[in-house]
């Protein structure tokens, strides 16, 4: 069964810098574009980054643009977001998921970043 | 910039049909924004019910359904039980690349 597993939040300082990771398995990784998507507290979700299978291409939310990185490793099923500079903003539970016809059909269970002097 | 509605919230009896709209502030969702229907619990990770505007997710029941109602996307829910009490989330894909989450509807079992 396809399992997304997210690892690296944590609590960091106002400019600082964080990677997340997330372990895919259950399907072919390589195949497949894949997403992050982020819920700050108390709040609904939002989009924040995707790249295509090959890691041709990447895109990302106009609020993490410039600051947040996406890439991929198909050798190792994972997936990672490098976020620098991070602001108070950018607290949040952060899902990865896996990519279905312009939209995710699998989800991990997400990993909380606080930013946070 | 374009905004993604949602109704705040929305009760429904047990038992009941409820239908769940996603719109946009400018212009009307059609089928090319391939529409997807979220379902978070608090604490929880999202569920996918629906993406492609109307293809379920894998051992979602079939009394969720996605559809394209006049200018909108939809989520009807029928049969309604009390653990669909939940968030629903809608996500429009806007090109480019890009995606944008409706602020979501608090559903209520009552």
């Amino acid at each position: 069964q396809v399992q997304l597993v997210e690892s690296g939040g944590g609590v960091v300082q106002p400019g600082g810098s964080l990677r997340l990771s997330c372990a895919a398995s259950g399907f072919t990784f390589s195949s497949y574009g894949m997403h992050w998507v982020r819920q700050a507290p108390g709040k609904g979700l939002e989009w924040v980054a995707f790249i295509r299978n090959d890691g041709s291409n990447k895109y990302y939310a106009d609020s993490v643009k410039g600051r947040f990185t996406i890439s991929r490793d198909n050798s190792k099923n994972t997936l990672y977001l490098q976020m620098n500079s991070l602001r108070a903003e950018d607290t949040a539970v952060y899902f990865c998921g896996k990519d279905a016809k312009y939209s995710s059909d699998y989800w991990g269970q997400g990993t909380l970043v606080t930013v946070s002097s | 910039q374009t905004v993604v509605t949602q109704e705040p919230s929305f009760s429904v009896s047990p038992g009941g049909t409820v239908t769940l709209t996603c719109g946009l502030s400018s212009g009307s969702v059609s089928t090319n924004y391939y529409p997807s229907w979220y379902q978070q619990t608090p604490g929880q990770a999202p569920r996918t019910l629906i993406y492609s505007t109307n293809t379920r997710s894998s051992g979602v029941p079939d009394r969720f359904s996605g559809s394209i109602l006049g200018n909108k996307a939809a989520l009807t829910i029928t049969g309604a039980q009390a653990d669909d009490e939940s968030d629903y989330y809608c996500v429009l894909y806007m090109g480019s690349g890009t995606w944008v989450f409706g602020g979501g509807t608090k559903l209520t079992v009552l």
